[in-house]
């Protein structure tokens, strides 16, 4: 079965840019969802078809996905920006969907 | 406000059964597919089981075939997951999300409910 890599963690400093990254075969040809948890909380939505914000997702939120990697780019991070981060694609072979393991951004 | 709430979570021994509930509100719930994601505590998301809008199509991972069976009724916009023979790594917090997308583009998840959790110990 198809299998996402990320990174276990990221720290950045505030006002920085984070950048995490989704790993897979041929990546880039497939469509990449994003997902945000914050402690105690149930992940949300931030991106969508590798780029597009759902509404209320700040534009420092932005996404892109080429080769073998997508990557969710955050810009001038704030504390607030701190949870796990989730990649998801759809498999069309099992028609099942899979996510990563998950990075865990840590604002510094 | 559209939302998704689960109930029915609990401890259970092995081999025991229990049955998830989500109320959705705020949308129009037959429109859409349904689905339950759970995550291991303190581990990542594990998709479970999907349903389609009408309620005719079902699908489930590897790991819960045979054992759980995901439905839905309309017209009281609830969700349904009956769990039966039940593990101990089935323990997990368990969320009713709702999907969007397209059959070529795949879907994604655009609300989730906050999740009710599942303990089957003994």
């Amino acid at each position: 079965s198809y299998e996402l890599t990320q990174a276990p963690s990221v720290s950045v400093a505030p006002g920085k840019t984070a950048s995490i990254t989704c790993g897979g075969d041929n990546i880039g040809s497939k469509s990449v969802h994003w997902y945000q948890q914050k402690s105690g909380q149930a992940p949300a939505l931030v991106m969508y078809y590798d780029k597009d914000r759902p509404s209320g997702i700040p534009e420092r939120f932005s996404g892109s996905n080429s080769g073998n990697t997508a990557t969710l780019t955050i810009s001038r991070v704030e504390a607030g920006d701190e949870a796990d981060y989730y990649c998801q694609m759809w498999e069309s072979s099992s028609d099942h969907p899979v996510f990563g393991g998950g990075t865990k951004l840590t604002v510094l | 406000e559209e939302q998704l709430v689960e109930s029915g979570g609990g401890l259970v021994q092995p081999g025991g059964s229990l049955r998830l509930s989500c109320a959705a509100s705020g949308f129009m719930f037959s429109s859409y597919w349904m689905q339950w994601v759970r995550q291991d505590p303190g581990k990542g998301l594990v998709w479970v089981s999907r349903i389609n809008s009408e309620g005719s199509t079902t699908s489930y991972a590897d790991s819960v075939k045979g054992r759980f069976t995901i439905s839905r009724d309309n017209a009281k916009n609830m969700l349904f997951l009956q769990m039966n023979n039940l593990r101990p790594e089935d323990t997990a917090v368990y969320y009713c999300v709702r999907g969007w997308g397209t059959i070529s583009l795949g879907w994604y998840f655009d609300l989730w409910g906050r999740g009710t959790l599942v303990t089957v110990s003994s």
